[in-house]
């Protein structure tokens, strides 16, 4: 049962514009959501995250909105860049226990130049 | 600084054998993770420990086991190889506690003939 769903497999945007990932999550446990970013053949890296007490935070290019009530975040990357190209990764986690992540099955971005 | 680093990169396995993948950390995180990913798929959460001498069942244990003698070092053993355990692992540690991310090794592919 997958607890954390990104709905659109890949998303293509042109160099200079807003990319917008979506993440859905059914567990109302969540309360520590992140994004990672990942290259072919590399670990995923982190990217940035958002505490369920918030709902946006922002880190230079990239905002991550949080909508608790919907069960739903979305990253938003402005002005998107060619080396944005990777597949992004949606996770979260519960407060308690081994803080385990729950990743969702990815977006693979592509900006076009 | 090496954070996560796990061994081998790549590795063919025959059915029916068995071999470690090896992980080890260097930021004294307590807590470490398994996970698997198959094409398309999100990360599967394999087994997990919150430090030395305890470890615990994720999402998809079966066929897998682990140990953590030391902080730094969490192997996954694959005993009597499937065709089914064909993905990449990879490992993963984070400091206790809400709201750290997790840090990940490069991954292991592995591929069951």
């Amino acid at each position: 049962d997958q607890q954390v769903k990104q709905n659109s497999p890949s998303l293509s945007v042109q160099e200079g514009r807003i990319s917008i990932l979506n993440c859905d999550y059914t567990n109302s446990m969540f309360d520590y959501f992140l994004w990672y970013k990942k290259y072919p053949a590399e670990g995923p890296t982190f990217l940035i995250s958002i505490s369920s007490i918030k709902d946006k935070n922002e880190d230079g290019r990239f905002t991550v909105f949080l909508n608790k009530s919907a069960k739903h975040l979305s990253l938003h990357i402005v002005p998107s860049q060619p080396g944005d190209s990777a597949v992004y990764f949606c996770a979260a986690s519960e407060k308690t226990g081994a803080n385990n992540l729950f990743f969702g099955t990815g977006t693979r971005l592509t900006v076009i130049p | 600084n090496a954070g996560v680093t796990q061994t081998p990169k790549f590795r063919i396995l025959k059915i029916g054998q068995s071999m470690t993948l090896q992980c080890t950390q260097d930021m004294n995180h307590n807590y470490m993770y398994w996970y698997r990913q198959d094409p398309g798929m999100g990360l599967k959460l394999i087994y997990y420990s919150v430090g030395a001498g305890i470890t615990d069942k994720g999402e998809v244990p079966n066929g897998y086991n682990v140990s953590r003698s030391t902080t730094e070092d969490f192997p996954l053993r694959l005993e009597l190889a499937a065709p089914s355990q064909t993905s990449v692992y990879f490992c993963a540690s984070r400091d206790p506690g809400a709201g750290t991310e997790a840090f990940f090794g490069q991954g292991t592919r592995l591929t069951v003939v």
